[in-house]
């Protein structure tokens, strides 16, 4: 079965900083997803990415998916305040059967005013 | 625009005791519906998903059961509960899209 292993496990950054969170497949990746969690809360949709090579970015917040459409990388560029929380990563699970997401174990990030 | 809503926010039960924990999806139609589990340490676990009305498919073996009686309407239930179901549980849907949307979720506490 597909497992999503992300790292690092939590990170403590002060404002201002850039920061990098990633997620690596033991399979080949059909669809990516980064979701942000404030602790007790639903997950928000960040982005997807599907494509090797693919990168979006939104706001100072961008994801990249490596040729192999193995790994992915979430980054932040001057953290603030605002971007505190539980970053997961998700994935097809099933070789892309729509909806069965695998998620990581998460990334927890506070930032530092 | 699609909004979904999972109710009661926090939960404590006994062991033993039942569950029922709803989710309604408004502003889509046929979506596809998922209960999702976060245990501590553990990550989001997929425990049913929904292709319509009646058509429950579980995930993980437990002590937990899914009903869909309506086209936008997730149930999750138990008959006893467990000290090992207390968690986080989060309802989500898709419709078209690849990405799942997710509701605020339920913290379940069992005691």
């Amino acid at each position: 079965s597909q497992e999503l292993e992300q790292s690092p496990q939590s990170l403590i950054v002060q404002e201002g900083k850039n920061l990098t969170i990633n997620c690596t497949s033991s399979k080949t990746l059909y669809g990516l997803y980064w979701y942000k969690q404030k602790y007790g809360e639903g997950l928000i949709f960040l982005m997807m990415l599907q494509k090797g090579g693919e990168e979006k970015s939104h706001e100072k917040i961008t994801a990249k998916l490596d040729e192999k459409k193995q790994q992915s990388s979430l980054h932040i560029t001057a953290s603030q305040p605002s971007h505190a929380g539980i970053y997961l990563c998700g994935a097809d699970g099933n070789g892309g059967s729509q909806g069965n997401l695998i998620f990581g174990k998460g990334t927890k990030l506070s930032v530092k005013p | 625009s699609q909004t979904i809503h999972q109710w009661p926010a926090t939960l404590v039960q006994p062991v033993g005791s039942p569950l029922s924990l709803e989710c309604t999806v408004e502003g889509t139609s046929n979506p596809n519906l998922y209960w999702y589990r976060q245990a501590a340490g553990r990550g989001l676990q997929l425990l049913f998903y929904s292709v319509g009305i009646g058509q429950i498919s579980s995930e993980v073996p437990q002590n937990l059961s899914a009903s869909r009686p309506q086209d936008r309407q997730f149930i999750l239930s138990s008959k006893k509960l467990l000290l090992s179901d207390s968690g986080f549980y989060l309802c989500a849907w898709s419709a078209g899209q690849p990405e799942a949307f997710f509701g605020q979720g339920t913290r379940l506490t069992v005691v």
